[in-house]
């Protein structure tokens, strides 16, 4: 059984501080995905990332994945209130047929103005 | 382009009935993937559906059923309704075969009393 674990599960920061979510596992994905989900809404996409050592930044975020492709992180830089959530790392290693997603727990992010 | 719809967004059933979830997903894309989000348990997925055909499935009981239509709307069916199967149910859609990339909708919360 594939199983992503995030830490820290739970993270509640001022505005302006800087934090890192991390996504670890042993098993090796072909890709993954970061979520960030709002209350009673659907997780939104972030991020896909394919290779290993990849970085890829979103204004403020930015994710690795790991050389090995088993971990990843998001770091988000100067947090502001609009980025509490629950963030979600997502991996999938079927290459297109049986096809799922294997979810972390989330880290559920608390921005305090 | 519209997103991935969910109806309905809210569900109250009593235990031992039955419930259809509806899933529409972007338009164009051929894959509709089901998950379960409880807090204890986090997403879990329950089918992929491509091409109208079942193409892999997670450890629910067979209480759990889904059919997709050749449109590609989905729909999700759970039969003899328990307590623990309140839950928020999300469907995602992606492109295609080689697309791991899945856009969610905001899901249907399903409560059982």
């Amino acid at each position: 059984t594939q199983l992503l674990e995030q830490s820290p599960q739970f993270l509640s920061i001022q505005e302006g501080e800087n934090l890192t979510v991390y996504c670890n596992s042993s098993s090796v994905f072909s890709s993954l995905q970061w979520y960030r989900q709002e209350p009673g809404e659907g997780p939104v996409l972030l991020v896909t990332v394919v290779t290993g050592g990849e970085v890829k930044k979103l204004k403020r975020l930015t994710f690795q994945f790991g050389d090995a492709r088993k971990d990843s992180s998001l770091h988000i830089t100067a947090a502001q209130t609009g980025d509490t959530g629950l963030y979600l790392c997502a991996g999938d290693n079927s290459g297109g047929s049986n096809y799922k997603l294997t979810f972390g727990k989330g880290t559920l992010l608390t921005v305090n103005p | 382009k519209a997103g991935v719809t969910q109806t309905p967004r809210y569900l109250i059933k009593t235990r031992g009935q039955q419930v259809t979830l509806s899933c529409s997903p972007i338009s164009g894309h051929r894959s509709v993937s089901w998950y379960q989000q409880t807090p204890g348990q986090g997403l879990q997925f329950l089918f992929e559906y491509f091409s109208e055909t079942q193409r892999n499935k997670g450890n629910f009981p067979g209480r759990f059923s889904g059919r997709q239509f050749s449109n590609s709307r989905s729909e999700m069916n759970v039969s003899t309704l328990e307590l623990g199967d309140s839950a928020l149910y999300l469907c995602a859609s992606r492109q295609g075969f080689t697309n791991t990339e899945a856009f969610f909708g905001q899901g249907t919360r399903l409560t059982v009393v």
